[in-house]
């Protein structure tokens, strides 16, 4: 199963870009990566996912170097209203895209 | 579509009672995943179905959880007898049939169950 590590927690600022990187050295040739977002007193919320280089949504936009062992999670420009638990995640390894497993996330505080 | 729905929102019941949570899945949907939510442990696959079958629980913690899904549109996380070390939020989630390896799932509100 591979296993994701990310940093614990980060603090911003309104208007600052925001980058959180995951580590997945384990990742399979079939895994996809995808990040989640969860807001207190709600269930995750998907942002983004990609396979490899770069992806980009009205969201986020993810880097993916050519080893696929980390991914970066871009937040252009966030307001106080990005502040939440990032999750990022990989595929089980087994190509079943049924399973997903999160980690312990990264809780990103935006002061003003 | 209204999303996933789960019910109830809350749920305090004393140990030893058999508590029940229910959720919706979203229509057209054909997996669906039980999550279990606290502080300590994070959040943890219980168990997921696909097809309304069971594919994998072993991320059930004991014989006192089970769950069901009779049909598409339904399904079931049972606790009996529980257990004050059971309180935790606990959320259901459905995605679509795996396309493309699309890892989209949708999750609801949530279940905050309190056991005294």
């Amino acid at each position: 199963l591979a296993k994701t590590t990310q940093p614990i927690s980060m603090d911003s600022y309104e208007g600052q870009e925001v980058n959180i990187t995951c580590s997945h050295n384990n990742i399979a040739t079939n895994d996809y990566i995808t990040w989640y977002q969860q807001f207190p007193s709600q269930g995750p919320r998907f942002i983004i996912q990609g396979y490899k280089t770069k992806v980009t949504n009205e969201v986020a936009s993810l880097f993916i170097p050519a080893d696929r062992k980390s991914s970066t999670l871009s937040l252009p420009r966030v307001s106080l209203s990005d502040t939440a638990v990032y999750y990022c995640l990989v595929g089980d390894g087994s190509g079943n895209t049924g399973k997903l497993i999160f980690g312990q996330g990264t809780t990103l505080q935006v002061k003003p | 579509d209204a999303g996933v729905i789960q019910s109830p929102r809350h749920e305090v019941t004393e140990m030893g009672q058999e508590v029940t949570l229910r959720c919706k899945p979203i229509s057209g949907h054909d997996y669906l995943f039980w999550y279990r939510q606290t502080m300590m442990r994070g959040l943890e696959l219980l168990i997921y179905f696909n097809n309304n079958v069971p594919i994998d629980d072993s991320g059930m913690p004991e014989d006192r959880f089970s769950a069901k899904m009779p049909n598409a549109s339904f399904s079931t996380l049972k606790i009996q007898p529980s257990e004050p070390r059971d309180s935790a939020v606990y959320f259901c989630a459905s995605s679509p049939p795996a396309a493309g390896s699309t890892d989209e799932a949708f999750f609801g509100q949530g279940t905050r169950l309190t056991v005294v």
